[in-house]
């Protein structure tokens, strides 16, 4: 079967960097996306991968190694917005025409003051 | 601004009444497509549409329908809705060809429905 494995929770200091890591088993492999969802509210997009190596925006950085099946989301500089849940989720290689996601559970940040 | 707009927000109705929950987007997006959200669960979509009158299920579609008359609206349908229907409901668009990057999945700011 398909599957993404994040960890469920996460605690960190305002200030500080977190890195929330996402190991995927899918069938094949056409992109990863990272999304943030606050308590009750949609999605939003953060960072896409496709190609091995980091990706920067601004105090966000998302990393892909495709040999390994292995992402992260770091993130820098903590701020008490950034509470939130954080949801990895890839588009598998038999995903057609359905951009049909398989998505992770999500890792809920806490960021304490 | 570009987005994708769900109403209602919040709905509580009873067993077996038909309700319609409308999702509009404005950025000219080919995909749609219904997600709905239970804790412990995570995101499990419904229905999708590729165009205009092209819809398929997803991987929960039991109790549900949709349709896709115009590009820009996908309503789902509860026909005859029950209490396991109780959840967080998502609908989402995107362009659907050219590269990854550049299809994120939109998302509307989701409905919660109770059914009693």
């Amino acid at each position: 079967g398909q599957n993404i494995d994040q960890p469920t929770e996460m605690t960190a200091t305002e200030g500080a960097i977190v890195q929330i890591n996402c190991t995927y088993q899918t069938s094949g492999f056409n992109g990863l996306f990272w999304y943030q969802q606050h308590a009750g509210e949609a999605p939003t997009f953060l960072s896409y991968n496709v190609l091995d190596g980091l990706e920067e925006k601004g105090r966000f950085s998302s990393f892909l190694s495709r040999s390994k099946g292995y992402s992260y989301l770091l993130l820098k500089e903590l701020q008490m917005k950034d509470s939130a849940s954080y949801l990895c989720a890839v588009y598998p290689s038999n995903a057609g025409n359905n951009r049909k996601l398989i998505w992770g559970l999500g890792t809920s940040l806490a960021v304490n003051p | 601004e570009a987005q994708v707009t769900q109403n209602p927000r919040y709905l509580i109705t009873v067993t077996g009444k038909k309700l319609t929950v409308t999702c509009s987007q404005n950025m000219n997006h080919e995909y749609m497509s219904w997600y709905r959200q239970d804790p412990g669960l995570g995101l499990r979509q419904i229905y999708y549409s590729m165009n205009v009158e092209v819809t398929d299920k997803g991987d929960v579609p039991e109790g549900y329908k949709v349709s896709r008359k115009e590009k820009r609206n996908f309503p789902l349908i509860l026909e005859s809705p029950s209490p396991n229907q109780t959840s967080l409901y998502f609908c989402a668009s995107s362009f659907l060809w050219g590269t990854g990057e550049n299809q994120p999945q939109h998302f509307g700011d989701g409905t919660r429905l109770s059914i009693l």
